[in-house]
């Protein structure tokens, strides 16, 4: 069966430290994968995607994840977290880069001062 | 250029009334998607249309539900009658062929 899994539900991160936020997945096919990011009030926002090619994927906001096929494993870092990197965070797979995708359970962010 | 939006953004009803919920993709958008969560659980896929026709609708989760997608431009999801347990966060997104799933903020559903 096809699942997401993010195992860290709830993270909290100093401003100026770094982040990683860990997704696996079990996928029969070769797997697109997508980390999205929920704002408060705001609708989810690709932060970066992963089709094919170079296995670390650099994305919007300064993140980057990297796609490790032995491991399943599609998890997300930045090197230095921001106050406004405060959210919910999404890991999510797809047959293609137009179906349906399927979500983790998210991962949520909060940043100290 | 507008993104997805979806209307209203809250709304309460009481089991056992219906309640429509809009999503306007963004312009020229083939795909559109809907998708669900339900408190505490994950984002979960209801269906995908192309154009005006019905691609996927594995998600829906019962005929309770009634999605539609009017000369293949804005889409309505009918919930008709609500119970308890559709109370979530509704999400539609639309993309282009070959692009990735640009999301609306979502529609919060509270069934009392």
């Amino acid at each position: 069966a096809q699942s997401v899994t993010q195992p860290d539900i709830h993270i909290t991160v100093s401003e100026g430290a770094s982040l990683e936020l860990r997704c696996n997945y079990s996928y029969g096919a070769t797997p697109y994968l997508f980390w999205y990011v929920q704002s408060p009030g705001q609708g989810l926002q690709l932060l970066l995607k992963y089709f094919s090619g170079d296995t670390l994927v650099q994305g919007i906001k300064g993140f980057e994840a990297e796609f490790k096929r032995s491991q399943s494993s599609f998890n997300l870092r930045k090197p230095s977290v921001h106050w406004s990197d405060a959210a919910e965070y999404f890991c999510a797979v797809g047959a293609g880069s137009w179906g349906k995708l399927q979500f983790g359970a998210g991962t949520q962010v909060v940043v100290t001062p | 250029e507008a993104g997805v939006t979806q209307f209203p953004s809250h709304s309460v009803i009481e089991k056992g009334q219906t309640v429509t919920l809009r999503c306007d993709p963004i312009s020229g958008h083939d795909n559109l998607y809907w998708y669900r969560r339900v408190m505490g659980k994950e984002i979960k896929f209801l269906l995908h249309f192309v154009k005006e026709s019905k691609q996927d609708e594995s998600g829906m989760p019962n005929n309770r539900f009634l999605a539609e997608r009017t000369g293949g431009t804005y889409s309505t999801l009918k919930v008709q009658p609500a119970e308890l347990e559709d109370s979530g966060v509704y999400f539609c997104a639309s993309s282009q062929w070959g692009s990735e799933q640009f999301f609306g903020p979502g529609t919060r559903l509270t069934v009392l």
